[in-house]
């Protein structure tokens, strides 16, 4: 089990708009539609953002959306704001009931 | 509203086994139709799947870690542990327990506040 493929870090300015890609293999995130994602700010326990690639749990802002095409899944972010800056984990179910995560991205709001 | 919360030592030496517990509050993990798991994260680096159990105890383990990880739960104290053998400065991290989400549903909807453990001599 190999860790999920994100870029280290992304960065926008208020008000626009980022894409963060995952990208797996057919045997996680191209074989199954759970994949989730996680918001982390500096020492604190993870937030879900997105579940099962498109679902957004209750209380979570409409600015995020989950999508995936393929191998590939992306969380994109509208309407960057200050509180947006955190590390992204991106999550796959992986076969045999197993699950795996993202190296991580961080986003910062310039 | 339900609460999670990671407990025991912060220091383990090298070797030896790390033993955690994950109190849940404001439900309860054997009258509900849900996974709890352990995800663990090293300093400065990204998180870790280690394993979750239903409270029947069926587990699922991340194969890397699993010939030294054992997930049990005890339902009369609402509670699920983690015990980690053989350990070295590599498993040091903050862990947390989770919830999955509903019918084996794999994401974690809940987490607790996370636990450092070091392992040092």
């Amino acid at each position: 089990q190999s860790a999920l493929t994100q870029p280290a870090s992304v960065s926008g300015s208020p008000g626009q708009s980022i894409t963060i890609p995952c990208t797996g293999t057919s045997s996680d995130v191209g074989g199954y539609n759970y994949v989730s994602w996680y918001q982390q700010h500096p020492g604190k326990a993870p937030k879900l953002m997105i579940y099962e690639v498109s679902y957004r749990p209750s209380g979570v802002s409409n600015r995020f959306a989950g999508s995936k095409s393929g191998n590939t899944a992306s969380l994109t972010i509208s309407g960057l704001q200050a509180e947006d800056e955190a590390d992204y984990y991106c999550s796959s179910y992986a076969s045999s009931s197993t699950l795996i995560f993202g190296v991580g991205t961080k986003l910062t709001v310039l | 509203q339900l609460q999670l919360q990671e407990s025991g030592p912060g220091l383990v030496k090298p070797s030896e086994t790390l033993s955690l517990t994950c109190t849940v509050s404001g439900g309860s993990i054997g009258s509900s139709n849900y996974y709890w798991g352990w995800i663990r994260q090293p300093p400065g680096k990204g998180l870790e799947w280690i394993g979750t159990i239903y409270y029947s105890g069926t587990t699922h383990y991340n194969p890397s870690l699993k010939s030294r990880v054992t997930i049990s739960v005890d339902t009369s104290k609402n509670q699920f542990s983690l015990n980690l053998n053989s350990v070295t400065a590599a498993d040091t991290a903050v862990y947390y327990c989770a919830r999955r989400g509903p019918s084996g549903s794999p994401y974690f909807d809940y987490w607790g506040q996370g636990t450092l453990v070091t392992v040092s001599s």
